[in-house]
């Protein structure tokens, strides 16, 4: 089992904010990075570092991080963010290890 | 433009190997550490393995050390992943994935096509 824990799926209406969230011991000493999953598609990058986007990727899309949890939030939910989300970082054998996934339905 | 390209992959008896490969293009090779990524039918991304810039540092996830051997040619700007000894659990579609680096944090980005490695009798 991941050392870094997912809700299985949430839902938001459309327009809405919906925080994901991303629960583990090493998320106190390690940054998160959150991923983008479509069925089909490879993943994508949306978060890095402390709230860091690639270019490209909407600013609706913003992490955060307290104590052990990090969260990343898409503000105004868009169909197309129907998707499944990963957050990734660090085990405590420093390993990199990725969270179980939440699946976002949006209503 | 950065781009990973991916091949290999394909059915494969249980037992049996496969061999994985990963061209780059679009940015300077040797300069990043590569990793593998995978996902199971049904199930959620795991990190395989990874490899330094340089080759010298090579980490594996519990469940493919011993049979699975991460590798690079710089001179190629190739990544691969030779897998033995095979089994169902493996079967699953396979990322070459870059690893990059800044402000203290590490992200993968981007990522190859993927590839569906199929382990059946």
């Amino acid at each position: 089992s991941s050392e870094l824990t997912q809700d299985p799926a949430v839902s938001v209406a459309l327009g809405q904010t919906v925080r994901i969230t991303c629960q583990g011991d090493t998320v106190r000493d390690y940054y998160v990075s959150w991923y983008q999953h479509k069925p089909g598609r490879a993943p994508v990058v949306l978060i890095y570092g402390r709230n860091s986007r690639p270019s490209g990727i909407p600013d609706r899309f913003s992490g955060s991080s307290s104590g052990d949890t990090a969260s990343l939030t898409i503000t105004g939910a868009q169909a197309e963010d129907e998707a499944d989300y990963y957050c990734n970082s660090r085990d405590s054998s420093s390993n990199l290890v990725f969270g179980g996934g939440t699946r976002l339905t949006v209503l | 433009e950065v781009q990973l390209v991916q091949s290999g992959g394909g059915p494969v008896k249980p037992g049996g190997s496969l061999r994985l490969s990963c061209a780059a293009s679009g940015f300077n090779f040797n300069d990043y550490t590569f990793n593998w990524v995978r996902q199971a039918p049904g199930q959620g991304l795991e990190w395989v393995s990874s490899i330094s810039s340089g080759g010298s540092y090579i980490y594996y996830a519990d469940a493919v050390r011993g049979r699975f051997t991460i590798s690079r040619d710089n001179t190629k700007n190739s990544l691969y992943l030779q897998m033995n000894s095979l089994s169902a659990e493996d079967t699953a579609v396979y990322y070459c994935v870059r690893e990059d680096y800044g402000f203290g944090a590490n992200w993968f980005d981007p990522w190859g096509q993927g590839t569906l490695v199929t382990v059946s009798s």
